[in-house]
């Protein structure tokens, strides 16, 4: 069974970039047929995807925000990280990261796993 | 794609709450549902549709037609009190689309 932890910086300036990590225990993170994904919940708010990274280096991001994401896969570490530039305070929210891994013909796709969340607060 | 939820549902103990998740066409799509209690990552409860993960209660059900999802709960007890979410994925764009959500009040 699959694990996922956030690690970062819980504090960023505006107009910084957010960076973020997920270290992925239980299977590796370059293993076929999952997809590797960050969701974010603002405060009091709904759950939005920012974007995955397939096992074969994929990406595919939210176009609200696709301008600005980058999603990366470190083998070396078994981590898949999360880049947002130029941060507003719009963006403090809480992180996700969850993963898919659909079996083969499936018509849909879902998560069925998270990690706990790391909260970021954009501010000076 | 836009799925859009009640914001709230409120339900006596021991009654059923039904959750819908209204989108355009929404049958042709599968549908997911996930539970999220304060201060937790969400949690898997409705897979395509209608079927449950290993260590969902059978209280848990699901059903899509037409317009409209709708995740059932059953004999509704105050560990059921949480906000819910619907969530599909978009074939045509390969983008995982959540619904706005609804927060399950237990009276």
């Amino acid at each position: 069974q699959v694990q996922l932890q956030e690690s970062g910086p819980g504090l960023v300036k505006p107009s910084e970039t957010l960076a973020l990590s997920c270290t992925v225990s239980g299977d590796s993170v370059s293993s076929s047929s999952y997809y590797w994904s960050w969701i974010r919940q603002s405060p009091g708010k709904g759950l939005e995807w920012i974007g995955y990274v397939s096992d074969s280096g994929s990406t595919n991001y939210n176009p609200s925000l696709k301008s600005r994401v980058t999603i990366s896969v470190d083998t070396s570490k078994n981590q898949f990280s999360l880049r947002l530039s130029s941060v507003t305070a719009a963006d403090s929210a809480v992180y996700y990261c969850a993963t898919d891994r659909p079996e083969v013909g499936t018509t849909s796709r879902f998560f069925d796993t998270w990690g706990q969340g790391t909260q970021v607060i954009v501010s000076s | 794609y836009v799925l859009t939820q009640p914001p709230s549902v409120s339900v006596a103990p021991g009654k059923t709450a039904r959750i819908t998740c209204g989108g355009t066409n929404i049958r042709s799509y599968s549908v997911h549902w996930y539970q999220q209690k304060p201060g937790q990552a969400p949690v898997l409860v409705i897979y395509y549709d209608s079927d449950r993960p290993s260590g969902i209660p059978e209280r848990f059900s699901g059903s899509n037609s037409g317009n409209t999802a709708t995740l059932t709960i059953s004999k509704v007890d105050a560990g059921d009190e949480a906000d819910y979410y619907c969530q599909v994925w978009d074939f045509s764009s390969d983008h995982y689309v959540f619904g706005t959500g609804t927060k399950v009040t237990v009276l």
